[in-house]
């Protein structure tokens, strides 16, 4: 009954390759994000998304792409993996609405790129 | 361009004590003020939050403090237990219409609470 789950929760992959991680809410939010820890703690925002808009941090590559199947789906899908891509990814959801009483964070998937 | 700013890395309290968390912020364009605790390995959890039309939010043991001149906010916990040693972020959003724009966290604080 996890609110929001993400798999897998560690991958380790080589250079070059294509991955992806899934993520799932059983909240019936409207809106679903992708933030990155990278290696300095920091948690930035990568995409939003809700079945009316993608609103994509500009500093976030072109080979990162949000796909959403459905409203309780947001898929991150990373093309040609780099070592700098290395890092902890956190999904998230909230209502688009009511986003002052806090987003709900999956546990993260932590990718080492070798 | 860091827009929230956590200075201290780490804090150590005694059990029973306050614990006082402090955030500094210098986009004036935040509406809201959100605390997140996270343990390792798990993601942040949703602690407290605050309107930038309020100076006070309380709940339980956990109390939000926001001083909107001096762009300052401040979280309070009392007594501090053992179970609140974990890393605290401080993060804030724009009133966007939808919060799409997502949150703008702080690096974190890590709070120890020594027995």
């Amino acid at each position: 009954d996890t609110a929001v789950s993400q798999t897998p929760k560690y991958l380790v992959t080589q250079m070059g390759n294509d991955k992806s991680i899934k993520c799932e809410q059983n909240l019936g939010h409207d809106t679903m994000y992708w933030y990155k820890q990278d290696s300095k703690k920091f948690l930035k925002i990568m995409f939003s998304y809700n079945n009316k808009e993608l609103i994509i941090n500009e500093t976030v590559p072109n080979r990162f792409s949000p796909k959403s199947p459905d409203k309780a789906h947001l898929n991150l899908h990373i093309n040609s993996l780099e070592l700098g891509d290395s890092a902890v990814y956190f999904c998230a959801s909230s209502h688009h609405r009511n986003t002052n009483y806090g987003y709900t964070f999956g546990s993260g998937t932590r990718l080492t790129v070798v | 361009d860091q827009q929230v700013k956590q200075n201290s890395p780490s804090l150590s309290v005694q059990e029973g004590r306050i614990s006082i968390l402090n955030c500094d912020y210098t986009n004036s364009m935040f509406d809201y003020f959100l605390w997140y605790k996270k343990y390792p390995a798990e993601g942040p959890t949703f602690l407290i939050s605050i309107s930038s039309i309020k100076d006070k939010n309380e709940d339980g043991r956990f109390t939000v403090f926001l001083n909107k001149s001096a762009k300052h906010l401040s979280l309070h916990i009392v007594p501090s237990q053992p179970g609140d040693s974990a890393v605290y972020f401080c993060a804030a959003q724009r009133d966007s219409g939808g919060g799409a724009d997502g949150l703008t966290f702080g690096k974190g604080t890590h709070l120890i609470i020594q027995p």
